[in-house]
């Protein structure tokens, strides 16, 4: 089973709106990243939480932490059209041997 | 700089016909390599993953074999094609001790 979830599966908002896109895991981890994929292009990673951080922030990006409820939120503010595209948490499994990924959630941002 | 790249960048192929797949790694030694499928729309299933040479790991049973004849070189086979394996491969790597994993290019496998 996955051990990341993302919410919504799909998101759609005007250019300079903020989005907001949740993950959810079910065991423990020491770390949470985020990655971004472009329409048909490889994974990109955007910014890696350790489990002992609450918030991180990395330019437009801001990623948050909450071990207690196994959650993680990434937000983008002010957005724009090149942010459109899908993003995905992960989780390492079997001492970050591994990476578990979530299902995603395809951003679109309409100019 | 690290780069990554896979070839070919596409590919359609005939049920049962053979597939190989090739990734390689420049700038950095003894990398994990990981190898994922990604279904359209889908998140990624990782297929295998190396901690180095002639060292594989498979995850999930199927049709498909890797192998790492060289540190930064891994390989993607299969003796015969199915029409489930079309799909986006992608190939990753991850410097040892590191947590983030660096991804390639992809291809994109269309068996008919």
């Amino acid at each position: 089973s996955q051990q990341g979830e993302e919410d919504p599966q799909a998101l759609s908002i005007q250019e300079g709106e903020n989005a907001t896109m949740n993950c959810s895991y079910k065991t423990s981890i020491n770390n949470l990243q985020w990655y971004r994929q472009n329409s048909g292009r490889g994974l990109v990673h955007l910014i890696l939480i350790r489990s002992n951080e609450r918030e991180k922030h990395s330019g437009r990006l801001r990623v948050t932490l909450d071990t207690s409820k196994k959650s993680s939120s990434l937000l983008i503010t002010a957005s724009r059209a090149a942010d459109t595209a899908s993003y995905f948490c992960a989780t390492p499994i079997q001492g970050a041997q591994k990476l578990v990924f979530g299902q995603g959630t395809r951003l679109t941002i309409n100019p | 700089s690290q780069t990554i790249h896979q070839w070919p960048a596409t590919l359609v192929q005939p049920v049962g016909s053979p597939l190989s797949l090739e990734c390689t790694v420049e700038g950095t030694s003894n990398p994990n390599l990981y190898w994922y499928r990604q279904a359209a729309g889908r998140g990624l299933q990782l297929l295998f993953y190396s901690v180095g040479i002639g060292q594989i790991s498979s995850e999930v049973p199927q049709n498909l074999s890797a192998s790492r004849p060289q540190d930064r070189q891994f390989i993607l086979s299969s003796k015969k094609l199915l029409l489930s394996d079309s799909g986006f491969y992608l190939c990753a790597w991850r410097g040892t001790g590191r947590e983030t994993q660096y991804f390639g290019p992809g291809t994109r496998l269309l068996v008919l």
